[in-house]
């Protein structure tokens, strides 16, 4: 069975502090992992995606497979960041539908 | 492209009644998959449409189905409404072989009384 899980619900922070929003994982196999995020009044997007291994927004997401984790990272949070924030696992091939976490509401204050 | 686009953007029904929500994948995409996300929850998968044929399903009732048409627009269908459908529907379209990243929509606001 595949599952996400996202131990928080909420995380507050202040301009400028780091972040890091918690996602582990299981699944037997080799998952694809995604963040999505949700801005206020806008639709779900995608963030970044391990695979692509790419820096966006500043965050970052390093796929710890023998923890079987995906943490999202970004050093110097920004008021614009707030948003609800969702940890996604997908199988390969025939299985490609998307588990998600409950998802992690980052508020970040001035 | 206006991206995966869904209708009606609210819905009110009954319980017992039937609903059936809309959902045009963007541009260039084929495949089509339906999620449930109830208040305060991450959205759940309930099935997956392509070449017209569900190719996956989640663990939902039968009451739940679905439709994908030649032009890769899809359709769903859920009957005999409970109060626990009350949910925020969300449409998703792929490409099947690309990158796995899925487009969502805005979704569909659906409350049963």
């Amino acid at each position: 069975a595949q599952r996400v899980t996202q131990p928080e619900k909420l995380l507050s922070v202040f301009k400028g502090a780091p972040v890091e929003l918690k996602c582990n994982y299981s699944y037997s196999g080799s998952p694809e992992l995604f963040w999505y995020v949700q801005y206020s009044r806008q639709r779900l997007q995608l963030l970044l995606r391990h695979i692509s291994r790419e820096s966006i927004k500043g965050f970052t997401a390093d796929l710890n497979k023998g923890e079987t984790s995906f943490h999202l990272k970004k050093p110097f949070a920004q008021e614009e960041d707030s948003a609800m924030y969702y940890c996604a696992l997908s199988g390969t091939g025939a299985n490609s539908k998307l588990t998600f976490g409950k998802g992690i509401t980052l508020s970040v204050r001035p | 492209d206006a991206g995966v686009t869904q209708s009606p953007t609210h819905l009110i029904k009954t319980r017992g009644q039937q609903v059936t929500l809309r959902c045009s994948p963007k541009s260039g995409h084929d495949t089509v998959s339906w999620y449930q996300q109830a208040l305060g929850q991450g959205p759940q998968f309930i099935f997956q449409y392509y070449e017209e044929e569900e190719r996956q399903r989640g663990n939902f009732p039968d009451r739940f189905s679905g439709h994908q048409f030649p032009n890769y627009s899809s359709e769903l269908n859920v009957n005999a409404l409970l109060l626990g459908d009350s949910a925020l529907y969300l449409c998703a379209s792929s490409l099947l072989g690309g990158t796995y990243e899925q487009y969502f929509g805005p979704g569909t606001r659906l409350t049963v009384t």
